[in-house]
């Protein structure tokens, strides 16, 4: 199964700026989908974005998909502390289980 | 809310020792799954289960079994722990649907070490 590979693997902004992460893959997918980690805790679901779909958004974030390019991005707009965390893009790529596989994450630090 | 709940946050085991990993989801899913996370290497899917008694393997099966008797209950078992098993293990859920995968809900993550 394929995995997504996220760029940067870490990255460290200033309170208010906006943080953009990618996520690259190689082969189709059926969905993508973003996900938060803070230290030593579960995984929270952030955004799912079909394979038909461009552009989502939910509060302070924005997800592109460019299925041509087999890529999709995650923005968060005017970061804050509590922002600091692991963020990792998942695919699903079909067939006949509905597992998902992970990338290995953007370390995100928000400095206050 | 669903909520997933994995019965120890943390445990300290003995190489050769039989270990049991015990994940509860309170939703109705059909889907629960068995993560492995270590650094560098982000989630690996070890089982995951669409339903009771059934099992797949994931990317990473070996050394580890699973066990399915009911819906809310998924259970990962190391036969004989080694240290290379000294890990963070995440459980997740999430309900069957026909449009492909849908959110994951994880539980609260079991470090695992062993000695």
């Amino acid at each position: 199964s394929q995995q997504g590979e996220e760029d940067p693997q870490a990255l460290s902004i200033q309170e208010g700026e906006n943080a953009t992460m990618n996520c690259s893959y190689k082969t189709s997918i059926n969905n993508l989908q973003w996900y938060r980690q803070n230290s030593g805790r579960g995984l929270v679901h952030l955004i799912l974005i079909r394979s038909n779909e461009r552009e989502k958004h939910s509060g302070r974030l924005r997800v592109t998909l460019d299925t041509s390019k087999k890529s999709s991005s995650l923005l968060i707009t005017a970061s804050r502390a509590a922002d600091t965390a692991s963020y990792f893009c998942a695919l699903y790529s079909g067939g006949g289980a509905d597992g998902l596989t992970f990338g290995k994450g953007t370390h995100l630090i928000i400095q206050p | 809310d669903v909520k997933v709940t994995q019965s120890s946050r943390y445990l300290v085991k003995r190489t050769g020792e039989k270990v049991f990993l015990e994940c509860v989801q309170d939703m109705d899913h059909e889907n629960m799954f068995w993560y492995r996370q270590d650094p560098g290497l982000g989630l690996r899917l070890i089982y995951f289960s669409y339903d009771v008694k059934m099992k797949e393997k994931g990317d990473i099966p070996e050394g580890y079994s699973v066990s399915r008797e009911k819906k809310e209950r998924f259970s990962l078992i190391l036969e004989s722990a080694s240290t290379n098993q000294t890990s963070m293990y995440l459980c997740a859920s999430s309900l069957r649907s026909g449009a492909g995968a849908g959110e994951l809900f994880f539980g609260e993550g079991s470090r695992l070490t062993v000695l």
